[in-house]
């Protein structure tokens, strides 16, 4: 398994403005998942992060509004830029440290647009 | 492509009783199936997987999980609910292999433990 700290926990934040989430991994891993997760729904993968190379995009997701960064084997960060009240969500980052496509979950970032 | 679905997005249980959260999968290749469950204002945590070995999988709190490929089914039960069971439980099932894997996940059932 793998033990993951995610900064903020929550914030509230004004239209407009953007946020960066960080997400710390206390191992070296390959693969980070960062997911959106809107009031009352499931889990929705915004994108994929390789350290060493541009993150991969789902569909209905674009870099221009998710920024992420992958510096290192244990860090990464997402943005949400030009927020609106609809960006409101749980966002949660994972790992997945072995061979099965098992993944671990931070405990979230809890955001409120205004 | 593959997909899961939850049947039943609330359940409720008394104390005691058995817990039986029902999941189906479609996929095109053999899967690996996961169930997870969400407390209130945490992560996910992972509470068992499938991952081609035994078909009946034991997790954590007691919860197991039978692959049935017949039925393409994962239900999650318990024979006993606990309180502390309240939570928000997630099926997924892994698109890929190797280190290249996502995860997608089901609707969610809600499990309410009534005393």
């Amino acid at each position: 398994s793998a033990v993951i700290s995610q900064k903020p926990s929550r914030d509230i934040c004004q239209r407009g403005t953007s946020l960066t989430i960080q997400c710390q991994v206390d191992s070296q891993v390959t693969m980070m998942f960062w997911y959106r997760q809107q009031p009352g729904q499931s889990l929705t993968l915004i994108a994929t992060a390789n350290q060493g190379s541009e993150a991969t995009y789902e569909s209905g997701f674009v870099i221009d509004k998710f920024p992420i960064s992958r510096p290192n084997l244990t860090f990464s960060t997402l943005t949400v830029s030009n927020m609106s009240p609809e960006d409101s969500s749980i966002y949660l980052c994972s790992v997945e440290p072995g061979p099965y496509n098992e993944q671990f979950f931070g405990p979230g970032t809890r955001l409120t647009v205004l | 492509a593959q997909s899961v679905t939850q049947l039943g997005s609330h359940v409720s249980v008394s104390e005691g009783a058995l817990v039986l959260l029902r999941c189906n999968y479609s996929s095109s290749v053999p899967p690996y199936l996961f169930w997870y469950v969400q407390y209130p204002n945490q992560g996910l945590q992972l509470l068992l997987k499938y991952t081609s070995a035994a078909t009946l999988v034991k997790g954590i709190n007691g919860f197991e999980a039978e692959f049935k490929k017949s039925e393409t089914s994962f239900h999650l039960t318990k024979p006993s609910a606990h309180m502390s069971d309240a939570a928000e439980y997630f099926c997924a099932v892994s698109v890929g292999s190797g280190n290249t894997g996502k995860l997608i996940f089901g609707q969610g059932t809600t499990l309410q433990v009534k005393p």
